[in-house]
């Protein structure tokens, strides 16, 4: 069965440094999706995209995130300056459709960030 | 704005006795609910979903959940607890920008 991973599975990095994380959604799905857990607090909506676009994002989703389509396969998360609160799972997801039949979302098995 | 709550951060039953993982939604309009389930080290699996129609949903893994408009609850049942249910389960509403709104999860035990 068609699944969605993740790269990698736990990211390690300095306060101020970048780091991109990466998906691959299903293959014949269009709509990609990012949400993050901290730990013990609930999922969080980030950002949606379509069509090499963001479709909705959340308050969350501020100017240090940003999110790319670099290619067919993959989809990144960049984060440009990382802060402590940044640690936290992140999972992504993707759909074939918005709404109706086929709008589940397929989630992965997340990359867990550390912000030291 | 859509949002649902989980009652009971942790439940614990013995295997073959009854499973249910309590979920309550708020939502200005009709509700599209989803429950979903966290193995360890592994991603959100759609146990199942309701959109309309048949307020009573069967899932994978022999869950079920019932849409009770008048108590606004989804909560999940499955009639004998396996070993293998042993996870944590999030309950989710459809928000308006497309986003899913989780519950802050159950973390299921089962005990033999």
């Amino acid at each position: 069965e068609p699944e969605v991973t993740q790269t990698p599975s736990h990211q390690v990095t300095q306060m101020g440094q970048e780091v991109i994380l990466r998906c691959v959604p299903i293959s014949n799905h269009l709509y990609f999706y990012w949400y993050r857990q901290i730990l013990g607090q609930k999922v969080e909506f980030l950002v949606s995209f379509y069509n090499n676009e963001i479709s909705e994002k959340s308050e969350i989703f501020d100017d240090q995130f940003s999110v790319e389509r670099p290619d067919g396969s993959n989809f990144t998360l960049k984060i440009r300056s990382t802060k402590l609160e940044d640690s936290a799972m992140y999972f992504c997801a993707s759909s074939e459709a918005r709404r109706g039949l086929k709008d589940e979302q397929y989630f992965g098995p997340g990359t867990r960030l550390t912000v030291t | 704005a859509q949002s649902v709550t989980q009652l009971g951060s942790h439940v614990s039953v013995s295997e073959g006795a009854l499973v249910l993982l309590r979920c309550n939604y708020s939502s200005s309009v009709p509700p599209y609910l989803f429950w979903y389930v966290q193995y360890p080290n592994q991603g959100l699996q759609l146990l199942l979903k309701y959109t309309t129609g048949a307020t009573l949903v069967k899932g994978i893994n022999g869950f079920e959940a019932e849409f009770k408009k008048s108590e606004t609850s989804f909560h999940l049942t499955k009639p004998s607890a396996h070993m293998s249910d042993a996870a944590e389960y999030f309950c989710a509403v459809r928000g308006n920008n497309n986003d899913m709104r989780f519950g802050a999860g159950t973390r299921l035990t089962v005990k033999p």
